[in-house]
Order: structure tokens, then C-alpha cells, then sequence
């Protein structure tokens, strides 16, 4: 089983598309992430949502939102894709009493 | 072999050799420190960890040593295996900050060769 699965993994799109990338976690975490890495591999966090609700929001463009409709979901939207947006995007989660973070498998996005 | 961190991110190391790799944290206030594994194509998976009130922490082949006055940590390799090719991040967090304040390094890339 696997444990934070996200989708689609691979997603090639045009500029100016709107495009959503899901993840669901089994593991019964209370907190979610959103990371983004770049080409140089630098892994920055997005978002950070708790039980649903927002806690993180680290300078993203209003262009992405992020939308949890309950704990174990934890996805993301993206309007008005720009070539900046190429990435890959990882979801991760952690426990009430853990530091771990464990992540998906990513989503590679490309805007072409 | 052995990495210097952040200023040579490619390290390659002969399959049975050992190796290490640096990193060099910001954060004085830092109290936790993860290593994470990042293969070709994955998310990255936990490694080990270390509390600052530790210096050196041992798992499986894996070494974690902290040096907290020169804000230094370094992940020790024993016997490499191809496996073990992957990119490694170290990252630095606050305890009681849940993951607010978790960082991550710019990562260095093992290979292993045969």
C-alpha cells in the first residue's frame, strides 16, 4: 500500500492552462504538505495544512490553491500556468507526535 | 570519499568504500536534523535522525554526526552499495515548531560506482 500517493504523476501542459494535482495519504496524519522542488533539486515547502485547515502559505503566487476536503486529501490547483511552474511537486504528511515527513512520489509538471 | 557539503554536490564513491557527505545548517536555533534519501524519479525517504542533544547517531550502515559549534552534519556511509547512488538532503528543524520551520539543504549527489 502505498502510504502518500499523488496524481498524475507525469503532466505535460500548455501556458495558460489550469491544471490540478491530487494527493491522498493512509497513514491517519493530521498534517499535509505541498513542496516544490526545482530543477536544481532545491525542496522548498508550499503549503502546510493541519486537520484540513491552512497553516503554512510561504509566498506562493495566488495562482496555486491548495484544497483539503478532509484530512487524508490534500490538493492542489494551479491556474494560469506559467514556464516558472515547471517542477516537481511533492505532497508529504507527518503524525500528531512524529517529525518525519514522508513524501509522495511526485507529480513532474512541464509547461511548454 | 567525501563531500564538502554544500560547495561540491556530486560525490562518487567505489562500490564497498565508504563515504561521507556534509552539511552545513544555518539556523544556531536548530534542534533537529533529518537526513533524507532521494532516488532517481521518487519523493525522498527518510534516512535518520539526530536531536541536538546528540553527536552521533548509528542505523543501519548509516552514521549521522553533529557538530553543533560549527553548525556542521555529516552522514557516514559504510560499504556502499549500488543502492546507495540517490541524492541525500540533510534538513534542519525546531522542535515544537511542528515543520514551520523545517529547511532543507540543496542536497549532494552520490554515485556508486561498480
Amino acid at each position: 500500500d502505498t502510504a502518500v500517493s499523488q496524481t498524475p504523476k507525469y503532466l505535460v501542459t500548455q501556458m495558460g492552462n489550469d491544471k490540478s494535482i491530487k494527493c491522498e495519504q493512509n497513514l491517519g496524519h493530521d498534517t499535509m504538505y505541498w513542496y516544490k522542488q526545482d530543477s536544481k533539486k532545491f525542496l522548498k515547502i508550499m503549503f502546510s495544512y493541519n486537520n484540513k485547515e491552512l497553516i503554512i502559505n510561504e509566498t506562493v503566487p495566488n495562482r496555486f490553491s491548495p484544497k483539503s476536503p478532509d484530512k487524508a486529501h490534500l490538493n492542489l490547483h494551479i491556474n494560469s500556468l506559467e514556464l516558472g511552474d515547471s517542477a516537481v511537486y511533492f505532497c508529504a504528511s507527518v503524525g500528531v507526535s512524529g517529525n518525519t515527513i514522508y513524501f509522495g512520489e511526485g507529480s513532474w509538471l512541464t509547461v511548454v | 570519499g567525501e563531500s564538502v557539503g554544500l560547495h561540491l554536490p556530486t560525490l562518487s564513491v567505489q562500490e564497498g568504500d565508504n563515504s561521507i557527505i556534509n552539511c552545513a545548517y544555518s539556523n544556531s536555533a536548530s534542534d533537529y536534523f533529518i537526513w533524507y534519501k532521494q532516488e532517481s524519479g521518487k519523493g525522498p525517504q527518510f534516512i535518520i535522525d539526530i536531536r541536538s542533544n546528540m553527536d552521533k547517531r548509528q542505523g543501519q550502515r548509516v552514521t549521522v554526526l553533529l557538530n553543533k559549534t560549527v553548525k556542521h552534519l555529516s552522514l557516514q556511509i559504510a560499504a556502499t552499495q549500488p543502492g546507495d547512488s540517490a541524492v541525500y538532503f540533510c534538513a534542519e528543524n525546531i522542535i515544537g515548531f511542528g515543520n514551520e520551520k523545517l529547511t532543507f539543504g540543496t542536497g549532494t549527489r552520490l554515485t556508486i560506482i561498480p
